[in-house]
């Protein structure tokens, strides 16, 4: 069975630094999918950035990058001039396909706090 | 376009109770999903359904049950209510179920709490 393991359950960072969460996964699929979502203080939650397995390059938006390790199936998220706005539980999640649909797998967060 | 709306907000009931919880997925959406959020455990997922059909489930008793409608909006409930349900209950549309995959997009949640 695939598991999705996040070791940080909270971190903190000062405002403007860089700060990298981590998340380690286990399956034996080579095609699958992960995600990072953001779970803002009662708010939604929102997608911040996906990786394809299959995909070498490392997934990036804005100020959010990923370290895709797929032979060590890590799959860190480095958020660099940290705002205020980041604060957040932060989730890492894999996806894979199975029969007719997609199946996703959370792990069980990192809750983040900037500091100003 | 509108979002993913959950209604209630906000339950509290008490053991033995039902519930029912409501999802409208965003316009054009068939797939949603439901999940449960506890602390310390995360999200786990309780079932998908896509045209009205139940696609994938979770691994939960079968109090949990759900249905989707003709417009894609969908329902659970959860019969006899204990403790541990207490929970953020999310719902997640995508517009598509099976081909290439398509982002997941999450509502506000249900706050249920079992007294």
């Amino acid at each position: 069975a695939q598991t999705v393991t996040q070791s940080q359950p909270e971190m903190s960072v000062q405002e403007a630094e860089t700060v990298t969460l981590s998340c380690t996964y286990d399956t034996s699929e080579n095609n699958y999918y992960l995600f990072w979502y953001k779970q803002p203080p009662s708010r939604q939650m929102i997608l911040v950035i996906r990786q394809e397995a299959y995909k070498q390059q490392n997934a990036t938006e804005n100020r959010f990058s990923v370290n895709f390790q797929k032979a060590a199936k890590s799959f860190s998220l480095k958020i660099s001039d940290s705002q205020l706005g980041d604060t957040a539980m932060y989730f890492c999640a894999f996806m894979k396909q199975v029969p007719g649909t997609y199946k996703y797998i959370f792990g069980t967060g990192t809750r983040l706090k900037v500091l100003a | 376009k509108a979002g993913v709306t959950q209604t209630p907000r906000y339950l509290i009931k008490t053991r033995g109770q039902q519930v029912t919880l409501s999802c409208s997925p965003i316009s054009g959406h068939r797939s949603v999903s439901w999940y449960q959020q506890t602390p310390g455990q995360g999200l786990q997922f309780l079932f998908e359904y896509f045209s009205e059909t139940q696609r994938n489930k979770g691994n939960f008793p079968g109090r949990f049950s759900g249905r989707q409608f003709s417009n894609s909006r969908s329902e659970m409930n959860v019969s006899t209510l204990e403790l541990g349900d207490s929970a953020l209950y999310l719902c997640a549309s995508r517009q598509t179920s099976g081909g290439p995959p398509d982002t997941q997009y999450f509502g506000p949640g249900t706050r249920l709490t079992v007294l």
